[in-house]
Parts: C-alpha cells; sequence; structure tokens
C-alpha cells in the first residue's frame, strides 16, 4: 500500500538558516510527488510538484528513487516560510493523493 | 473564478445532530474530494467522485456520506454527528492546470465541532 512520511512534526530554524523538510514514500508503482503548503489559517496551495522541477519561492525538491525521498530544501530560511508543509503522492491512476502527517516550519528570527 | 468554494466555515454541533456541508467548484473539474485535517494525522480522504455521478471510499468513509449533485457541486454529510468527527474539512477538486499536469485545488475548510 501506498505511504507517504514526514518524520518531523515541528521543525524550526533561524532565519537564514539552510532548511530541509524530510519526506519519503512507499508506492508500487511510478511516483509522482507534490509538496503543498499551508499559511496560518489559509487553505492548502500547491508549492511544487516533482515532475516539473520547479523551484518556488526559492525551494526545491528532488526525487530520490533509491531513497524513495522528496525532501523540500531551501538555502536561505525567511520568516513569511514559516507554515504547515505537507508531502503528497498521486495515486489511484492519478485520481487521488495520499498525504503525509505534515511537518509544521517555523522560522525564527 | 471563485475556484473552490465551502459553506458553512464554522459550525457547532451537538453529538447525534446531522448536517450537510457543502463544496462547489467553477474549474470544471472532473474529480472532486473530501479530506479531514487532524493535527498529527495530516489530511486523510474521506470520500472521492472522479466524475459525476461516481462517488469512491477514501480512508476514513464511517459516519459520512457524499452527494454528487452534478459536475459542480459535492456534498459532504454527518447524519449522527459523533465528538470523533470534530476536524476541518476539505473539498478539493482536481484536474489539468495550465501546465499539464495534474493538480488538486483545495477549499478555504469548515471548521467542525461536535460537543
Amino acid at each position: 500500500a501506498q505511504r507517504v512520511t514526514q518524520p518531523e512534526k515541528l521543525l524550526s530554524v533561524f532565519k537564514g538558516a539552510p532548511v530541509e523538510l524530510k519526506c519519503n514514500y512507499s508506492y508500487s508503482g511510478s511516483p509522482e510527488l507534490f509538496w503543498y503548503v499551508q499559511y496560518s489559517r489559509q487553505r492548502l496551495q500547491l508549492l511544487l510538484r516533482h515532475i516539473s522541477r520547479e523551484s518556488i519561492k526559492g525551494f526545491t525538491a528532488d526525487l530520490n528513487k533509491g531513497e524513495t525521498s522528496f525532501h523540500l530544501k531551501k538555502p536561505f530560511a525567511q520568516e513569511e516560510d514559516s507554515a504547515m508543509y505537507y508531502c503528497a503522492l498521486l495515486t489511484g491512476g492519478g485520481n487521488k493523493l495520499t498525504f503525509g502527517t505534515g511537518t509544521q516550519l517555523k522560522v525564527e528570527l | 473564478n471563485a475556484g473552490v468554494t465551502q459553506t458553512p466555515k464554522f459550525q457547532v454541533l451537538k453529538t447525534g445532530q446531522s448536517m450537510t456541508l457543502q463544496c462547489a467548484q467553477d474549474m470544471n473539474h472532473n474529480s472532486m474530494y473530501w479530506y479531514r485535517q487532524d493535527p498529527g494525522m495530516g489530511l486523510r480522504l474521506i470520500y472521492y467522485s472522479a466524475s459525476e455521478g461516481t462517488t469512491d471510499k477514501g480512508e476514513v468513509p464511517n459516519g459520512y456520506n457524499v452527494s454528487r449533485l452534478n459536475k459542480r457541486e459535492f456534498s459532504l454529510r454527518l447524519e449522527s454527528a459523533a465528538p470523533s468527527q470534530t476536524s476541518v474539512y476539505f473539498c478539493a477538486s482536481g484536474g489539468t492546470s495550465g501546465g499539464g499536469y495534474n493538480e488538486q485545488f483545495f477549499g478555504p475548510g469548515t471548521r467542525l465541532t461536535v460537543l
């Protein structure tokens, strides 16, 4: 069965420090992975998807099939990056998303 | 475009009461979804509808029913609310983005408390 694991519930970093939010997945098919972000009291929104190999708001994520990981990285954290981040795996023939439990990122001054 | 809209934004129910959460999308998407968000649990899929006229159970369907009224609207019903259903409920619709990629778009959420 498919599974997405985000081992950290809370990650606290100082402004300007590097950020890495971990995501590991388990899936028998060809994975399509996403990072969603939820700012305080706002709806979830797509941050980036692996298939388009984008850099959004300074964040990048590389799919590592050997390690079954899709970690989210940013070299220099900003205060406005404080939010809940969810890693998600597309399954069900492209119809369903399986979410991880989320990591709350707190950027301190 | 309003995207995905949900009503109500907040609701307090007593145990045993029933209610329906409404969701509508104006993006002409075929797929629609209902999730619940609980601390430490992430988002869990309750039900989804891959197209008008079809619905399927997700990970946590017990205690809920859904109706895909038409292509735009997908409602979630709690027949007899229980305190364990206290949660934030998100509706989403899924389709192809401008870049041709699969994407789900979320509503603002409904915060439900069952006493």
